[in-house]
C-alpha cells in the first residue's frame, strides 16, 4: 500500500482567508483525488487530481473555490479559496497506486475549522 | 449511478460480542467492494475488499465480508469485538469501466461497551 501524509493535519482559519492543503504520497501513483467528509457525515469526492492538466471536478465544485494542483506523480495541493465556516470540514486525500490496483489509499486528513 | 446504502447509523455491541455491520450497493455490473475503518482523528483504513471469486473475504483485524450478489450485500462481520474496534466504518463500491474511485455510504458508527 502507498503512504500518504497530508499537512496540515488541523488548521482553525478566519473567515475569506484561503488554506493550502498538501497530499505527499511516498510512491508514484496514477489517480490522486481530493475528499470532503462533513462532519458526521460520509465522504464526498471533491475532484480528480490530473498531472500536468487541471483537475476533473465533481457537480457542486468549482475550480475558483477549490483550486488543485498536482506537478507530479507524487504530489498535489488542495486549496480551500474565500472560506466560510460551512467550509468546516475535514479533507482527505487519496491516491490509487496503478492500474493493476483498484483500492483507493488514504491520507490521515485535514481538519479544517473556520471561525 | 452507483450507491451505496449502510441502513445503520450507530451500533452498539458488546465487548466480546459478535458484530454484523450491513451495507447493500447499487451498481450495473460486478462491483468492487470495499470496508474502510476511520478511528477518531484518523483517516481511512481498508479493512478488505472483494473483486472476484471466494464470496467470502478476510480482511485485516479479524474481520470478514461476504458479497451476496442475489441481496445485493456486502456485510462486514467479526465473531468477537473488542474496544479498539470502536470507529467508525465505510462501505463503499467502485471499479468497472475504468473508474476506480470509490463511492462511499454515509458510515456506521461502532460503540463498544465494556
Amino acid at each position: 500500500s502507498a503512504v500518504i501524509s497530508q499537512k496540515p493535519s488541523r488548521d482553525i482559519c478566519q473567515r475569506g482567508t484561503s488554506l493550502t492543503i498538501q497530499c505527499q504520497v511516498d510512491s508514484q501513483v496514477t489517480m490522486m483525488f481530493w475528499y470532503r467528509q462533513q462532519p458526521g457525515q460520509s465522504l464526498t469526492l471533491i475532484a480528480t487530481a490530473n498531472q500536468g492538466s487541471e483537475a476533473t471536478y465533481e457537480s457542486g465544485f468549482v475550480i475558483d473555490k477549490f483550486p488543485i494542483s498536482r506537478p507530479n506523480l507524487t504530489f498535489s495541493t488542495l486549496t480551500v479559496s474565500n472560506m466560510s465556516p460551512e467550509d468546516s470540514s475535514i479533507y482527505l486525500c487519496s491516491a490509487v497506486r496503478g492500474m493493476g490496483d483498484t483500492e483507493a489509499f488514504f491520507g490521515q486528513g485535514t481538519r479544517l475549522t473556520v471561525v | 449511478a452507483q450507491s451505496v446504502t449502510q441502513p445503520d447509523i450507530h451500533i452498539t455491541v458488546s465487548e466480546g460480542a459478535s458484530l454484523e455491520l450491513r451495507c447493500n450497493y447499487s451498481y450495473g455490473a460486478t462491483p468492487y467492494l470495499f470496508w474502510y475503518v476511520q478511528s477518531p482523528g484518523q483517516g481511512l483504513q481498508l479493512l478488505l475488499k472483494y473483486f472476484s471469486g471466494d464470496t467470502l473475504v478476510q480482511g485485516i483485524k479479524g474481520f470478514e465480508a461476504e458479497f451476496k450478489r442475489s441481496q445485493s450485500s456486502f456485510n462486514l462481520r467479526k465473531p468477537s469485538v473488542h474496544w479498539s474496534d470502536a470507529a467508525e466504518y465505510f462501505c463503499a463500491v467502485g471499479g468497472g469501466g475504468g473508474s476506480y474511485i470509490p463511492t462511499f455510504g454515509r458510515g456506521t458508527s461502532l460503540i463498544v461497551h465494556p
